[in-house]
């Protein structure tokens, strides 16, 4: 089966500029996530849809930040303005249908270098 | 936020050496699960184990729960210069449903030297 595509690979901005992450996710999986990953850390949540739903974006800086997933297929996360602590890797996830947490699968991220 | 945190943030060894890392959290889990990252790529699963497990193997994978102290460790034996990466460690909620969150570590970064 296809993996987890994301465009663009690699994206270079100067501050307040905007930019766009597009993901899609592997067929049939229900469940998308967006992450944020400064170098040298964790992932941390930034949006998790359930189909066309959101399920959490308690972490989702709203006043520049959004994400979409009109269809309940592939998603796309905007950040406008951008400011230089955005600098990190988009990382696009997705999980089966069914209850619980089990595995995630990755794509292989969008880094954003805000100048 | 991070629940999880790895121990040791980093660890060199010699290609055939076996490599332990250590996870701690603090809240009740469902399940613990662990990834992998190559410089550069995204994360990919490498093993899942339940609250009720513990231990579990996965090929040169042997991942141990302990609930009473609220860790796992994650050992990898013979290793190879291909296993060079970060292993992050994830943490399920109790939590029903889809509102079942996870909860990730900051990493161990493994490099083995060939």
């Amino acid at each position: 089966e296809a993996g987890v595509a994301q465009s663009p690979r690699y994206k270079i901005i100067e501050k307040r500029q905007s930019v766009a992450f597009w993901c899609n996710p592997i067929s049939g999986h229900a469940t998308l996530y967006w992450y944020q990953q400064i170098l040298g850390q964790g992932p941390k949540l930034l949006i998790q849809f359930q189909n066309n739903g959101v399920v959490d974006d308690s972490q989702l800086p709203k006043d520049r930040f959004s994400a979409e997933r009109l269809k309940g297929v592939d998603s796309t996360l905007k950040i406008q303005p951008a400011k230089l602590e955005d600098s990190a890797v988009y990382l696009c996830a997705s999980r089966r249908p069914g209850l619980g947490t089990g595995e995630l699968f990755f794509g292989e991220g969008s880094r954003l270098t805000v100048l | 936020s991070q629940q999880g945190e790895e121990d040791p943030q980093a660890l060199s060894i010699q290609e055939g050496e076996n490599a332990t890392m250590n996870c701690s959290y603090k809240t009740s889990i469902n399940n613990l699960q662990w990834y992998r990252q190559n410089s550069g790529r995204g994360l990919v699963h490498l093993i899942l184990i339940r609250s009720n497990e513990r231990e579990k193997h996965s090929g040169r994978l042997r991942v141990t729960l302990d609930t009473s102290k609220k860790s796992s460790s994650l050992l990898i034996t013979a290793s190879r210069a291909a296993d060079t990466a970060s292993y992050f460690c994830a943490t399920a909620s109790p939590n029903a449903g889809n509102n079942r969150k996870l909860i990730w570590g900051l990493g161990t970064s493994l490099a083995v030297n060939p």
